[in-house]
């Protein structure tokens, strides 16, 4: 199957403070990438589509201003995590959408958030 | 409104057992995917499903799909501990939005 990449896989930070993570496509090109958020023993929750060169588009109760997503190319996603505070510690997941492969969504190893 | 549920949540089984795991959808699809995650880590595509009557099938694990009654299915043959892992159904719907079932917890006992 197709591979995506996440980066970082574990960060701690400080509360206040922005961490981005990046999801890339590593062998083919996603005009769509998603944003999921996974908290323990619970199934994934979508948090946005993100749609190469557009906005993004948010899912209800998912604060835009907060998880700024950046979609510039067509390999590479970006989630911005503004202003962290501790209930944003969650397990963060990414995926790209492999037209080629009946639009299977191949994920990214996730990324652990934790904030102190 | 738009749900996925998987039956049973957690499963605990006897190696060389069969069990089947099912997913119930609400609205029309014509499209059903399998994955599976192991502890800590992401979720890996097992099978794509996209007829109705599709049937596909991978070492002891095979899918089915049946879209009149929203119901696909999992079936575990002779069960081996390397199979203990969390399996997700995803029924996806316009805009390629996946909705992801609840999951099943699988431990295989040996």
């Amino acid at each position: 199957g197709a591979v995506v990449s996440q980066h970082p896989s574990w960060v701690i930070c400080k509360s206040g403070t922005s961490v981005k993570i990046e999801c890339r496509s590593l062998d083919f090109q996603a005009t769509t990438m998603f944003w999921y958020r996974q908290f323990p023993k619970q199934s994934l929750m979508l948090m946005a589509t993100s749609n190469e060169g557009s906005k993004a588009t948010y899912e209800q109760g998912v604060e835009k201003d907060k998880f700024l997503i950046n979609h510039a190319s067509l390999t590479l996603s970006t989630l911005t995590v503004t202003s962290a505070h501790p209930e944003d510690s969650s397990f963060y997941i990414c995926s790209a959408r492999d037209p080629a492969r009946w639009d299977t969504q191949y994920f990214g190893p996730g990324t652990r958030l934790t904030v102190l | 409104e738009l749900k996925v549920e998987q039956n049973p949540l957690f499963l605990s089984m006897q190696e060389g057992k069969n069990y089947t795991i099912y997913c119930n959808y609400s609205t029309t699809s014509d499209r059903l995917y399998w994955y599976r995650q192991d502890p800590g880590k992401s979720l890996e595509s097992l099978f794509v499903l996209l007829s109705n009557g599709a049937v596909k099938q991978e070492g002891r694990l095979m899918a089915s799909l049946d879209t009149k009654a929203r119901l696909s299915t999992l079936h575990i043959t002779a069960a081996v501990h390397d199979l203990s892992a969390t399996y997700f159904c995803a029924v996806a719907y316009t805009g390629n939005q996946f909705y992801f079932g609840t999951g099943t917890s699988l431990t295989v006992i040996p």
